[in-house]
């Protein structure tokens, strides 16, 4: 069945350390993949996305993510990061008419 | 431009009542779907409507479930006989396209508790 793995379902970081967030997807062919940001109390923010060409996207709020077909990865990173990035982080995919989401991966953020 | 809206924000329903969500898409938006968040998990589908048609109800957990979109505008999200395991919020989104409607806009969600 069509999936997408975020291994990591809690992650600490210090203000301005560099983060990286793990996706996988297990698709027979290369789907449209995305990251959302959810903060408390709010929807879904799109931060980036990947359809085809360039592997590496980059998005909103210093965000970039590198999609890696031989390791079926969407990768997202941030050089440095800010004490407003913790939230709740999504990966997802696109197949056919519908969003396919990971379980989500919480990033805290220490001062 | 306003975004999506959702209401009630917050909705305690008593096991066994009915409940209807609402869904106010961009306007123009021609897709829209719905998309249940169980707590610490990701957004599962549950149902995608072109315009007032709706093409996939598959992700529906239970024939309890039941949307509409009678205008092709607004959408409502009706659970009968609510249980406990619809405890959860329920997030719609729109999108300009009707095909490959992957740029999706979702709203701030309905939370459900269902005591």
């Amino acid at each position: 069945a069509q999936s997408v793995t975020q291994p990591d379902i809690h992650i600490t970081v210090s203000e301005g350390a560099s983060l990286e967030l793990r996706c996988n997807y297990s698709y027979g062919a290369t789907p449209y993949l995305f990251w959302y940001v959810q903060s408390p109390g709010q929807g879904l923010q799109l931060l980036l996305k990947y359809f085809s060409g360039d592997t590496l996207v980059q998005g909103i709020k210093g965000f970039e993510a590198e999609f890696k077909r031989s390791q079926s990865s969407f990768n997202l990173r941030k050089p440095s990061v800010h004490w407003s990035d913790a939230a709740e982080y999504f990966c997802a995919a696109h197949n056919t008419d519908k969003l396919i989401f990971g379980t989500g991966t919480r990033l805290q953020v220490f001062p | 431009g306003a975004g999506v809206s959702q209401s009630p924000r917050y909705k305690v329903a008593k096991r066994g009542q009915d409940v209807a969500l609402r869904c106010d898409p961009i306007s123009g938006h021609v897709s829209l779907f719905w998309y249940q968040q169980a707590l610490g998990q990701g957004p599962e589908f549950l149902t995608y409507f072109q315009n007032e048609a709706q093409l996939d109800k598959s992700g529906l957990p239970s024939d309890r479930f039941f949307a509409e979109r009678p205008e092709g505008s607004v959408s409502t999200l009706k659970i009968q006989r609510t249980q406990q395991e619809d405890s959860a919020v329920y997030l719609c989104a729109s999108s300009p396209h009707w095909q490959f409607s992957y740029e999706q806009y979702f709203g701030p969600g309905t939370r459900l508790t269902v005591t």
